[in-house]
Parts: structure tokens; C-alpha cells; sequence
């Protein structure tokens, strides 16, 4: 699975768009982009995810670039329970389920 | 209701003794899987299952065993805890386009 790279951290405004942003450069052409979020030792809770197509849902849009090789996270209003540890992970839709998570990005909404 | 259960919450146990985890799921997936998370680590697969009685090792699987006997459950054993065991433990079942939904956690210390 390709490797990402995200910022370790961000800032945001309550009520202003928070928008995250990956880099996959060494994506593969069957390779998914997910985004998790994690609230200080809950779950992971599983945001969005996409191939090539932008993406939205109730939660988040997802915005891939045309050659796939970054994305972003956009929370179109963040609020403070926003607040947690956001991961992007580059897979392949039918694998094992390994997941790399690796440190993402820890994004802090102020009030 | 979680669509994703695990039991106990919080565990602490003495070295040498028997935990199991339980999980279960009511999302309906046949895939189910159980990582640990250590501070810095991220998340390390233990071991995941295809379907009722299939069962494979992950990254981490020695000193651990699990059990699928339905759909809906999969349990996670340690025969005789150690300390080095002492984690938060996540149990996973795996939606339709890859996406995974996790429990709450099982935070397990080992004295």
C-alpha cells in the first residue's frame, strides 16, 4: 500500500471550512483513498473515500486530484467535536485490512 | 446502538492470567478483524477473519488466538497476558467497499 503524508497538525475556526490535505505521490492505479478520524482513544470512525471521482456524504468531501497523487478532507463546518486525529490511508479496496495509519493529522477547532 | 460492541471496556489483570474480548457486530459483514494501538505505534493487526471459522494471523498475532464461531462475533483471546500486552484494543468489521467500522475499544492492562 502507498505510503502518505499529511501535516501534523492544523487549526481551525469553529464554523469555517477545515480543509486537510494528502500527499500519495506513489499511488497505484487500484488504490483507494480513505479518510479516518480518531477522537482521543475512541474508535477510529471511518470519514470517506475514493478512487478518482470527488466524493462527498454527510460528513465530509473528498477532493482528488486529477493525477491522484494528493487529496483533501474538506469539513464543510467545522465545530469543536470536530477536534481529533484525521488519517488518510492509501489501499486497496480487497486487501487483508492492514491499515498503516500512521500519525496523521491532529486538527484543533477554536472556538 | 454502537454497530460495533466490544466487551469489556477496561480490563486490568495480573500477568499469567486469561482475558478474552469480545465483539460483536450488527452491520451484517463477514469481515471482522482486531488491531491493537500503542501510543506512537498507531494501529497493528492482530488477526482478521473472512467468514465463520476462517481465521488468519496479522502483523502481531503470537501470544493471541481468536474465535469465529457466528457471523456477528468475533472473540480475541490472550492465553496468558504479559505486560507488554497492556494496549487499547479495537475490534473492526469491514463494510462492502472496503471501509472499516471500529468499536469503542477495549483498554486492557496488565500488571
Amino acid at each position: 500500500d502507498a505510503k502518505t503524508t499529511q501535516p501534523t497538525s492544523m487549526d481551525c475556526a469553529e464554523g469555517r471550512a477545515a480543509n486537510l490535505p494528502c500527499n500519495h505521490s506513489t499511488i497505484s492505479g487500484n488504490e483507494y483513498v480513505y479518510w479516518y478520524r480518531q477522537i482521543h482513544s475512541q474508535g477510529p470512525q471511518y470519514i470517506i473515500h475514493g478512487l478518482k471521482n470527488n466524493e462527498t456524504n454527510e460528513m465530509a468531501s473528498l477532493i482528488i486530484t486529477e493525477d491522484r497523487k494528493s487529496s483533501t478532507l474538506i469539513l464543510p463546518h467545522a465545530t469543536l467535536r470536530d477536534t481529533a486525529v484525521y488519517y488518510c490511508i492509501v489501499k486497496v479496496s480487497g486487501n487483508t485490512g492492514k491499515l498503516i495509519f500512521g500519525q496523521g493529522t491532529t486538527l484543533q477547532v477554536k472556538p | 446502538d454502537a454497530d460495533v460492541t466490544q466487551t469489556p471496556r477496561n480490563r486490568i489483570t495480573k500477568t499469567g492470567k486469561r482475558i478474552m474480548l469480545e465483539c460483536s457486530q450488527t452491520k451484517g459483514h463477514d469481515r471482522m478483524y482486531w488491531y491493537r494501538q500503542d501510543p506512537g505505534l498507531g494501529l497493528r493487526l492482530i488477526y482478521y477473519s473472512f467468514d465463520v471459522k476462517d481465521i488468519n494471523k496479522g502483523e502481531i498475532s503470537d501470544g493471541y488466538s481468536v474465535s469465529r464461531q457466528a457471523q456477528a462475533k468475533f472473540s480475541l483471546s490472550l492465553e496468558s497476558a504479559i505486560p507488554n500486552q497492556t494496549a487499547l484494543y479495537f475490534c473492526a468489521s469491514r463494510g462492502s467497499t472496503g471501509e472499516l467500522f471500529f468499536g469503542e475499544g477495549s483498554r486492557l492492562t496488565v500488571l
